[in-house]
């Protein structure tokens, strides 16, 4: 029973062009959301966070956008550059302090 | 800061024997979280502490499976005896907030 699902398993972009990436949730208990970026023989590394008071929270390249309606949030990096490619994980968190990962999309971005 | 440290980066060990996985949280970080990933199962939450204290092993595979943080500093989670398919990569992360969690390079284990 996956709770968290990021359904594309990659995404090929164009330098300087718009990646989104997408993820999806079942449990409405979640109340805030995570993304993580992950190179090769490294640990995940925290990229942006959104609590779900929220719809929208942006750092710099990166926007991540909340739909509690549709449990569904996004990840957009633009312009999206090389160094952009890696593995995302989206995660989902609630008051347990557990979170719940999704099982990651792979972005290339194409020079 | 060094960020959160996991010994050793690699293990290589036979069926059988026992492995023990370390793990250095981020000072201040009263959360510490041992996660397995797998190519099958993706990203999996074993256990986590706050304050050196288990909070939640529901996710520990069996009773082959311990973790221990004897104090604020230290981690351990130790596979006795390890099987074949404990091979997979051991990541540990730390948390001030209990909300966004910070991990370390990870250990990958494969038992022959």
């Amino acid at each position: 029973d996956q709770q968290v699902k990021q359904n594309s398993p990659s995404l090929s972009v164009q330098e300087g062009r718009i990646s989104i990436l997408n993820c999806d949730y079942t449990n409405s208990m979640f109340d805030y959301f995570l993304w993580y970026k992950k190179y090769p023989a490294e640990g995940p590394t925290f990229l942006i966070s959104i609590s779900s008071i929220k719809d929208k929270n942006e750092d710099g390249r990166f926007t991540v956008f909340l739909n509690k309606s549709a449990k569904h949030l996004s990840l957009h990096i633009v312009p999206s550059q090389p160094g952009d490619s890696a593995v995302y994980f989206c995660a989902a968190g609630g008051a347990n302090s557990k979170l719940t990962f999704g099982k990651g999309i792979t972005l290339s971005v194409r020079p | 800061d060094a960020g959160v440290i996991q010994s050793p980066r690699h293990e290589v060990t036979e069926m059988g024997q026992e492995v023990t996985l370390r793990c250095k949280p981020i000072s201040g970080h009263d959360y510490l979280f041992w996660y397995r990933q797998t190519m099958m199962r993706g990203l999996e939450l074993l256990i986590y502490f706050n304050n050196n204290v288990p909070i939640d092993d529901s996710g520990m595979p069996e009773d082959r499976f311990s973790a221990k943080m004897p104090n604020a500093s230290f981690s351990t989670l130790k596979i006795q005896p390890s099987e074949p398919r404990d091979s997979a990569v051991y990541f540990c992360a730390s948390s001030f907030d209990g909300e966004t969690q910070y991990f370390g390079p990870g250990t990958r284990l494969l038992v022959l």
